[in-house]
This record gives structure tokens, C-alpha cells and sequence, in this order.
């Protein structure tokens, strides 16, 4: 089956610009997680979704952050305003329903955002 | 609050050299724990897992063992290899769910030279 997948790979943008970045988890997985790594220190939970609800969204750092995920299949990240802070990698997860066998969160490759 | 503390980089390390990264948590109750690791250009890739005290992860020829005790986890390999190579994440969940967030520790990158 194909892994969970993120687009883009990697994006520059200006301090104030707008950027939104795409995940698509693995087929079924009704658990959605965002996650990122900025200037190389730990990977910080961002927020949780479960279908279409968002079970989660403790780790948000303000609301320049809006994630959402319509009809509880692929989900975006958008920032905006985008500030220098917001450099890093963004990783995003998926996972079986709790109740099924397999309960590993299957992380996508990650999308590099560089605010300039 | 829960977090994990790992031995900060880069490692540099001869091939065939043993491997110890260590790592320490923090947590509230009984949590489970990872180990991830980045290769380079890919994602992120569950090495070994523990769910309870004194279980033993193992893969690829690294093992780590839960220690409630000393609260570690701490990562070994052998005899390491030039593919080896990559960040490695230590990491914890500790809610009831199963699908309770993952707290990583801030990664330890590994190079091995031929």
C-alpha cells in the first residue's frame, strides 16, 4: 500500500506570504497527526485529527496556523502570515482507528518550509 | 509534563564500532517507547518499540531495553554499518489511547565512516 505522502517537498517563501502544505495518509487510516522539527531540535506534536474532527490541536503555536481536513481524507496546513520562526520541517502521520490491530503512526517523508 | 532527553550529536563512529545512544523520559503513568530513524532524503521510520518494563526492542540489529527503574531507553547496536548513517529520535506515548500524540526528543544524527 502507498505510505503517507506530503507535497511539497520543499517550499521558500517570504516572511508574509502564504503557504499551504498537503497530506495524504496511508488509505484508512482515520487518525491524521502534524508534527514538526524546527532548527534541528525535537519534532513537536501540532495537532490530531480523527476523520474529520480535530481531536487535538494542543501543540498549534497561534493562529496564524490553520489545519484542516474536509471529508476526513487528506488534510492542509496553511500558514499565514509566514514568520521567520515558522522555518523547519513538517511532518505529518496517520494511523489506524484505536481497536484495530496495528496502532503505529506511519510518518510521510516531511515538507522543508524556509521563510526568508 | 512527559519528555525525552537523548544524548545530543553527531555521533561519528569507525564501521564495526559499537553503538550506545543514550536516552532518558519523563512521564506520568506507564508510556510507551520508540525509537525513529531518518535516513537521508526520507521519512520518518519506526526502528523498535517497548510497551512495558523490561521488554526489549529490537531491529536491525538494534536493541533497546525499557528501564523503569533509571527511566531509560537507551539505543545499542553491535557492530555498526556505513548505511547506519541517520538522525535517530527517541520517543514516548503516554496516553491510555493508543492513539495518543508521540513526544520525540530532540535527535541524535549518527555518521559512520568507512
Amino acid at each position: 500500500e502507498a505510505g503517507v505522502t506530503q507535497f511539497p517537498s520543499h517550499s521558500v517563501i517570504e516572511k508574509g506570504q502564504t503557504v499551504t502544505l498537503r497530506c495524504d495518509p496511508i488509505s484508512g487510516h482515520d487518525n491524521l497527526y502534524w508534527y514538526r522539527r524546527v532548527m534541528g531540535k525535537e519534532i513537536k506534536f501540532l495537532l490530531h485529527f480523527v476523520k474529520e474532527s480535530k481531536q487535538d490541536e494542543s501543540g498549534m503555536p497561534n493562529n496564524r496556523f490553520l489545519a484542516e481536513r474536509t471529508g476526513g481524507t487528506y488534510s492542509t496546513l496553511k500558514v499565514q502570515p509566514a514568520e521567520l520562526e515558522d522555518s523547519g520541517v513538517y511532518f505529518c502521520a496517520s494511523s489506524r482507528l484505536a481497536g484495530e490491530r496495528s496502532y503505529e503512526q506511519y510518518f510521510g517523508p516531511g515538507t522543508r518550509l524556509t521563510v526568508t | 509534563g512527559n519528555s525525552v532527553t537523548q544524548m545530543e550529536g553527531p555521533v561519528t563512529l569507525s564501521e564495526e564500532a559499537f553503538l550506545t545512544i543514550n536516552c532518558t523520559y519523563t512521564a506520568t503513568g506507564y508510556p510507551s517507547l520508540f525509537w525513529y530513524v531518518q535516513y537521508p532524503g526520507e521519512g520518518l521510520q519506526l526502528l523498535l518499540k517497548a510497551t512495558k518494563a523490561d521488554d526489549k526492542g529490537s531491529n536491525k540489529g538494534f536493541e533497546a531495553t525499557y528501564r523503569k527503574e533509571t527511566t531509560s531507553f537507551h539505543l545499542e547496536k553491535g557492530s555498526v554499518q556505513v548505511s547506519d548513517s541517520a538522525v535517530y529520535f527517541c520517543a514516548l506515548r503516554a496516553g491510555y489511547s493508543s492513539a495518543s500524540k508521540i513526544i520525540f526528543g530532540s535527535g541524535t544524527r549518527l555518521s559512520i565512516r568507512p
